[in-house]
């Protein structure tokens, strides 16, 4: 079955981008859809994205400005862009996949902790 | 403040039927999106619980159903057990916000 696995930084410093990769295994990044979701400490979810399989893209409105979502088939990976990065973008980031607005979220990444901090 | 109301907490007992409603308005809920619905655990990542509405992905214990009227849904889990004490993420889109997902607060689910 899909697996995912989140990797980067751990540690950004404020005003600079946050660039985070998920690996996708067990499938392949060009049959489905995949977003990024963050959890900012003892808090809730927080949708940043998500990429369609065709390439287009939606991003949460209060993020937009500062966020790119991307895919690479070639490398069966998918990537977060987050720029400006202040304190308030420290979370648990997970990559996951979008089943569409039928079925949902169905599988997650097991989340990577980044800290913004000087 | 989340666009998606969720009571912070609920508790029962083991054995018992609780309910966490997920009350949202005319752009979301009410406009006929549908609703799903995550549980994490402590220290993991969310897993989808629900599905449209009242689908339960395979492996969901049939203890968990979800229900939606108007503009709120709710879930239910019957039986509980000690091993369903988590949070409870309800999740939805809105209209207003371009179709973007929307989450509700969270609801931390504690067995007695």
């Amino acid at each position: 079955q899909v697996q995912l696995q989140e990797s980067g930084p751990g540690l950004v410093k404020p005003s600079e981008t946050l660039s985070l990769t998920c690996n996708v295994s067990g499938g392949s990044v060009s049959s489905y859809s995949w977003s990024w979701i963050r959890q900012p400490p003892g808090k809730g979810l927080e949708c940043i994205g998500y990429i369609y399989y065709s390439g287009s893209t939606n991003y949460n409105p209060s993020l937009k400005s500062r966020v790119t979502i991307s895919v690479d088939t070639s490398k069966n990976q998918f990537f977060l862009k987050l720029s400006s990065v202040t304190a308030a973008d420290t979370a648990i980031y997970y990559c996951a996949r979008y089943e569409g607005r039928a079925y949902g979220v169905d599988v997650w990444g097991q989340g990577t902790t980044v800290t913004v901090s000087s | 403040q989340s666009v998606l109301t969720q009571p912070p907490s609920v508790s029962g007992a083991p054995g018992q039927r609780v309910t966490i409603s997920c009350t949202g308005s005319s752009s979301n809920i009410g406009a006929g999106y549908d609703v799903h619905w995550y549980q994490q655990l402590p220290g993991t990542a969310p897993k989808l619980l629900i599905y449209g509405n009242t689908n339960r992905p395979s492996g969901v214990p049939n203890r968990f159903s979800g229900s939606k009227s108007d503009t709120s849904a709710s879930l239910a889990i019957t039986g509980l057990q000690a091993e369903d004490e988590a949070d409870y993420y309800c999740q939805s889109y809105d209209s207003r916000l371009s179709g973007s997902w929307v989450f509700g607060g969270g609801t931390k689910l504690t067995v007695l």
